[in-house]
């Protein structure tokens, strides 16, 4: 089946760093990808969506100019987190579809600044 | 109030039991997601609905558009189902998670 690789893992970063995070899907061309992010204890919350070759169209209250997307290939988008503060701590999550019938989820990324 | 509310938020089986997760919505739809996160935090979408039924296994999704609703069942439940199952409309709506402990 599909599968999407979302690398990396875990990471720690200092506090005015930047991060970031790809999503690849290995065998299949994915021409939508979303960007989620998920707080302790809630539920997945939309950040933004990309198309490839266009640029990405964020949710509400999401900073695009903070949470920079990149979906420049079928197979691969980022997402770079920059100047992270403690509040960016979270679990960010991709998850990527060829024809809006099926989706693909990312294993996740926890991100903690410190 | 929420756009999706599901139902309970928690629950505890024994193995072997037949488990039922409700999903409600108050949007308009053009597909309903059910998904599982283990604890780890990684996520499988399980069924992607737009009407009626699918089966997957041990795993069976309704959904019916009229009634804004949607059930998630689980046949002879497991140790390994435990789990959040969560759902979603349109990718962009998401219930709060039901967590699944299936017992031995």
């Amino acid at each position: 089946g599909a599968v999407v690789s979302q690398h990396p893992s875990r990471v720690i970063c200092k506090s005015g760093t930047s991060v970031k995070i790809e999503c690849r899907s290995l065998d299949f061309q994915a021409t939508t990808m979303f960007w989620y992010r998920q707080f302790p204890k809630q539920s997945l919350m939309l950040m933004a969506t990309s198309n490839e070759g266009s640029k990405a169209t964020y949710e509400q209250g999401v900073e695009k100019d903070k949470f920079l997307i990149n979906h420049a290939s079928l197979t691969l988008s980022t997402l770079t987190v920059t100047s992270a503060h403690p509040e960016d701590s979270s679990f960010y999550i991709c998850s990527a579809s060829t024809d809006g019938n099926g989706y693909t989820f990312g294993s996740g990324t926890r991100l903690t600044v410190v | 109030k929420n756009e999706v509310e599901q139902s309970p938020q928690n629950l505890t089986a024994q193995e072997g039991e037949f488990i039922t997760i409700n999903c409600s919505y108050s949007v308009g739809i053009s597909a309903l997601h059910w998904l599982q996160q283990h604890p780890g935090g990684g996520i499988v979408s399980l069924f992607m609905l737009s009407s009626g039924k699918k089966k997957h296994g041990r795993l069976i999704a309704t959904i019916n558009i009229q009634e804004k609703h949607s059930s998630l069942h689980i046949t002879a439940s497991h140790p390994r189902d435990s789990a959040v199952y969560i759902c979603a409309v349109n990718q962009f709506y998401f219930g709060t998670g039901t967590s699944l402990t299936v017992i031995p």
